[in-house]
C-alpha cells in the first residue's frame, strides 16, 4: 500500500534555483496539502486543494506555486529558492474534512 | 492571532504519571478536530479524533468544548513510549476544508 509518496527525500539547492516537490496518493482523496515544518516547530499550510482544478493559499503561500491537474499528483514549485525555505516539507491527503489525514515521509529542503 | 495555538511544553512527567494538553482555536467555523502525534524526524499520525461528547481511546482521553473553543488531550499511566509531540489540529470550513495544525506539545516520560 503506497498511500502518500513524497519525492525526493532529500534536497540541497542553491540559492535562486528552482524544484519541484512531488506528491502522489493512490487513495482517491479529493483533498491534499502541503506544509512545512522549521526545526522544533509545529507544520504550517503552504497551499492545498478540494479536488482536481483547485487549489487555494495557506498560512504561508509567499515563494511556492501549486498545481492539481490530476487528483493523485499535488506538485508544489519552488521558483527561487532562499534560505528562508529550508524546511522538511510534508504533504497529506485525506478522503472527506473529518476524517484523517495521511502523510508522505516528508521531504528535507536545504538552500544553501 | 494564530488559528491553533498549543502550549509548546515540554512535559517533563514520570512514568505512570497523568498529563493533560490544551489547544486553543480561534475561527467559529472550525469544523472537525484531531490529536496527531508526531516522532522525531517522522511524519505526523493520527491519534485519535475529538467529538463533542467526548471520546476514550485506552489511556487517552480527548474533549471539546465549542462554547470556549478548547480541546483537551488527558494521557493516563503514561509511558516512556509516550514521548512524542502532539499536535492539535483544526479542520476549518472556508468553502473547501483546509487543515490547520498547532505548533504542537513535546511530553518526555522518564524512568
Amino acid at each position: 500500500n503506497a498511500g502518500v509518496t513524497q519525492t525526493p527525500k532529500f534536497r540541497i539547492l542553491k540559492i535562486g534555483q528552482s524544484m519541484t516537490l512531488q506528491c502522489a496518493q493512490d487513495m482517491n482523496h479529493n483533498y491534499m496539502y502541503w506544509y512545512r515544518q522549521d526545526p522544533g516547530m509545529g507544520l504550517k499550510l503552504i497551499y492545498y486543494s478540494v479536488g482536481a482544478g483547485i487549489t487555494d493559499k495557506g498560512e504561508v503561500p509567499n515563494g511556492y506555486n501549486v498545481s492539481r491537474s490530476t487528483t493523485e499528483d499535488f506538485p508544489l514549485r519552488l521558483e527561487l529558492a532562499a534560505p528562508s525555505q529550508t524546511s522538511v516539507y510534508f504533504c497529506a491527503s485525506k478522503n472527506l474534512q473529518n476524517t484523517e489525514a495521511f502523510f508522505g515521509q516528508g521531504t528535507r529542503l536545504t538552500v544553501v | 492571532r494564530k488559528e491553533v495555538e498549543q502550549d509548546p511544553g515540554p512535559f517533563n512527567v514520570p512514568e505512570g504519571a497523568t498529563v493533560a494538553f490544551n489547544c486553543t482555536y480561534s475561527n467559529s467555523a472550525s469544523q472537525s478536530f484531531f490529536w496527531y502525534r508526531q516522532d522525531c524526524r517522522k511524519e505526523p499520525k493520527l491519534l485519535m479524533s475529538v467529538y463533542s461528547s467526548g471520546n476514550e481511546d485506552g489511556r487517552f482521553t480527548a474533549q471539546l468544548n465549542r462554547a470556549s473553543q478548547y480541546i483537551s488531550l488527558l494521557i493516563r499511566d503514561s509511558k516512556l513510549s509516550d514521548s512524542a509531540t502532539y499536535l492539535c489540529v483544526v479542520t476549518i470550513n472556508t468553502g473547501g476544508f483546509k487543515t490547520i495544525f498547532g505548533a504542537g506539545t513535546r511530553l518526555f516520560v522518564k524512568a
